[in-house]
């Protein structure tokens, strides 16, 4: 069993429109919980991190953590075509960080 | 900060060849990571070091794969025969513990392509 689980997508929302993004990991030891974006033929760059269980907002972007359930989920408001890319959920455990293989989000003008 | 350097930004090489990607982490960060990307598998970690020393490299596919890192400022990734289906983009990461987590930050990644 892959220790992060993502939706390949791909995910097709309207400009304007709450774009979901789901995450499952399989380690109940799994300390922080991280959403990358990476843009086509680009680096992935850090956008959120969450560690405790409940929500945390930056903006547009909002994480949900539920440990029990071992989801963690990524909302961004107010979509935009610039946020077409992919997202990629990542766990630390210990010094490592595993990587899910990515959601890819097109939001359509 | 100039953040994690990787050079080349891209390389082409004839199957056989000997293949080296650098890395240069963020000064201070104790943790740098190798990973590698493809449409196939995602991003895969290769190896990682802890203060210059391999902690982990059971994620290098094969002993054509090698990693050094001698000291703190540099590290390269050799891959020797090289073949075609280790063409991927090659990602250096480094971390520091932040006090909640570990700051981690990706370079631009080499993309190689071998034919």
């Amino acid at each position: 069993q892959k220790e992060v689980e993502q939706n390949s997508g791909p995910l097709s929302v309207p400009e304007g429109a709450i774009a979901s993004l789901n995450c499952t990991y399989s380690d109940r030891g799994s300390q922080s919980f991280f959403w990358y974006r990476q843009y086509s033929g680009k680096s992935p760059e850090l956008i959120m991190f969450i560690y405790s269980n409940g929500d945390k907002e930056d903006g547009r972007f909002t994480a949900q953590l539920n440990k029990a359930s071992q989801y963690v989920s990524l909302l961004i408001r107010d979509s935009q075509p610039s946020d077409s890319a992919t997202y990629l959920c990542a766990v630390n455990i210990g010094n490592q960080f595993y990587f899910g293989t990515g959601t890819s989000l097109t939001v359509i003008p | 900060d100039a953040g994690v350097i990787q050079s080349p930004r891209h390389e082409v090489t004839e199957m056989g060849q000997e293949v080296t990607l650098r890395c240069k982490p963020i000064s201070g960060h104790d943790y740098l990571f190798w990973y590698r990307q493809t449409m196939m598998r995602g991003l895969e970690l290769l190896i990682y070091f802890n203060n210059n020393v391999p902690i982990d490299d059971s994620g290098m596919p094969e002993d054509r794969f090698s990693a050094k890192m001698p000291n703190a400022s540099f590290s390269t990734l050799k891959i020797q025969p090289s073949e075609p289906r280790d063409s991927a983009v090659y990602f250096c990461a480094s971390s520091r513990w932040t006090g909640t987590s570990y700051g981690y930050t990706f370079g631009s990644g080499t993309r190689l392509t071998v034919v």
